[in-house]
């Protein structure tokens, strides 16, 4: 049973350019949630979805950033215009339900670098 | 802030040796994770202790958790080299299931 995939692992992008973080859950699961962790820092929650639902967007910036997990293919995270504070990694994390003992399943990360 | 805060920021240990790590929280929780992170890898999960549990053991791995003192503590025995990772608490205290991540602990495991 594969893990949680992300691509691409590394992502370069100039400053207003747009960058698209893809996530694959692990088989089976259908709740998808984002994080963010800046250099030397902890993970930052940014936004949970289930299929085709945004359910807590709590995390997300208000502007440029947005999140999909369409019935079909994996979880895109999209920022638009990046800029050079949008460096960090990004990682996705999977579970099977939202139940209060459910233990989230981490991908590899993708990290992206704002030039 | 945080919800979670590990202490120390950065533990150095002698292969063989037990290290420990503690966790505060702030607010009520469902259950609290440890993770360990790689340099530059993802999170690998270690264990999850519900709330109404005190204790619980996976390998040479040991977590205990105080609800009255909101504060969590995860023992490594005779650690090994490969155990140099960072090391970070997460807690679940809503109803959506979003984490909130401590800073972590660095561990540093000399050979």
């Amino acid at each position: 049973n594969a893990g949680v995939m992300q691509n691409p692992r590394h992502l370069v992008r100039r400053r207003g350019q747009e960058a698209r973080l893809r996530c694959s859950p692990m088989k089976g699961h259908s709740h998808v949630y984002w994080y963010r962790q800046l250099p030397e820092e902890g993970l930052k929650f940014m936004v949970y979805l289930q299929k085709e639902n945004i359910i807590d967007e709590s995390g997300m910036p208000k502007e440029r950033f947005s999140a999909e997990f369409p019935k079909e293919g994996p979880s895109i995270l999209r920022i638009q215009q990046v800029v050079r504070g949008d460096s960090a990694a990004y990682f996705c994390a999977s579970s099977l339900s939202t139940g209060v003992v459910d233990t989230q399943y981490f991908g590899p990360g993708t990290r992206l670098t704002v030039l | 802030s945080q919800q979670g805060e590990e202490d120390p920021q950065a533990l150095s240990i002698q292969e063989g040796e037990n290290a420990t790590m503690n966790c505060s929280y702030k607010t009520s929780i469902n259950n609290l994770q440890w993770y360990r992170q790689n340099s530059g890898r993802g999170l690998v999960h270690l264990i999850l202790i519900r709330s109404n549990e005190r204790e619980k053991h996976s390998g040479r791995l040991r977590v205990t958790l105080d609800t009255s003192k909101k504060s969590s503590s995860l023992l490594i025995t005779a650690s090994r080299a490969a155990d140099t990772a960072s090391y970070f608490c997460a807690t679940d205290s809503g109803n959506t299931g979003k984490l909130i991540f401590g800073q972590g602990t660095t561990l540093q495991v000399k050979p």
